[in-house]
């Protein structure tokens, strides 16, 4: 399975964006790209996905590499409710089973 | 509230007895996942309803693990015998049945066995 590397931690000032990279070398043609974030103490939550084309939804926006091989998650405007763990995920199957990795921690300051 | 419920929230048992979880996902949503989280780790796949008919389960879910969804509704995830290992927190999503499946999770059973 394809897998992701996502930075441990990442850390923001209130109000400011935040960028989210994610390496993912061996995706193939087919996998989607999946960004789910966990706040503390609920389970996952859907952000944002992607194929090819850069994407954006009131949660987010996704730029996807021209070979695909990287992806950012933006937040435009970082706010505390944002402080989550967000996930980058390969979609590697049809019915949509989620292989999460160790996400990167964003802490929003202040 | 019309998202994933699942009951109880948290377990607290000792080792060697058996432990039951519900998971009740949005209705009409025909797919529905169990998975497995333990601390400072993401979740970890175990395994996958469509319908009432289980398609697939982790090599992660031993013998002592069982998961049923009668009727394809509701569903119930029993660990058998339980160990301190099965410790973690578990979690139900669900999904309706279209190209994409954005999965829709519940809030967790926090299982702590002594």
């Amino acid at each position: 399975d394809a897998k992701t590397t996502q930075p441990n931690s990442m850390e923001s000032n209130e109000e400011e964006p935040v960028h989210l990279p994610c390496n993912h070398s061996t995706i193939s043609g087919t996998d989607y790209i999946h960004w789910y974030r966990q706040l503390p103490s609920q389970g996952p939550e859907y952000v944002i996905h992607g194929l090819t084309s850069n994407v954006n939804n009131r949660m987010a926006s996704l730029a996807i590499a021209e070979d695909r091989k990287s992806s950012t998650l933006i937040l435009h405007r970082a706010t505390l409710r944002d402080a989550a763990v967000y996930y980058c995920i390969l979609g590697t199957d049809s019915w949509g089973k989620l292989q999460f990795g160790a996400g990167t921690q964003v802490v929003v300051t202040p | 509230d019309t998202g994933v419920s699942q009951d109880p929230r948290h377990k607290i048992t000792k080792r060697g007895q058996n432990v039951t979880f519900r998971c009740d996902p949005i209705s009409e949503h025909n797919r529905l996942y169990w998975y497995r989280q333990t601390l400072g780790q993401g979740p970890e796949f175990l395994t996958y309803f469509q319908n009432e008919a289980q398609l697939e389960k982790s090599r992660l879910l031993s013998d002592r693990f069982s998961a049923e969804r009668p009727k394809g509704s509701f569903s119930t995830l029993e660990i058998q015998r339980t160990e301190q290992g099965d410790s973690a927190m578990y979690l139900c999503a669900s999904s309706p049945e279209t190209v994409y499946n954005e999965q829709f999770f519940g809030p967790g059973t926090r299982l702590t066995v002594l």
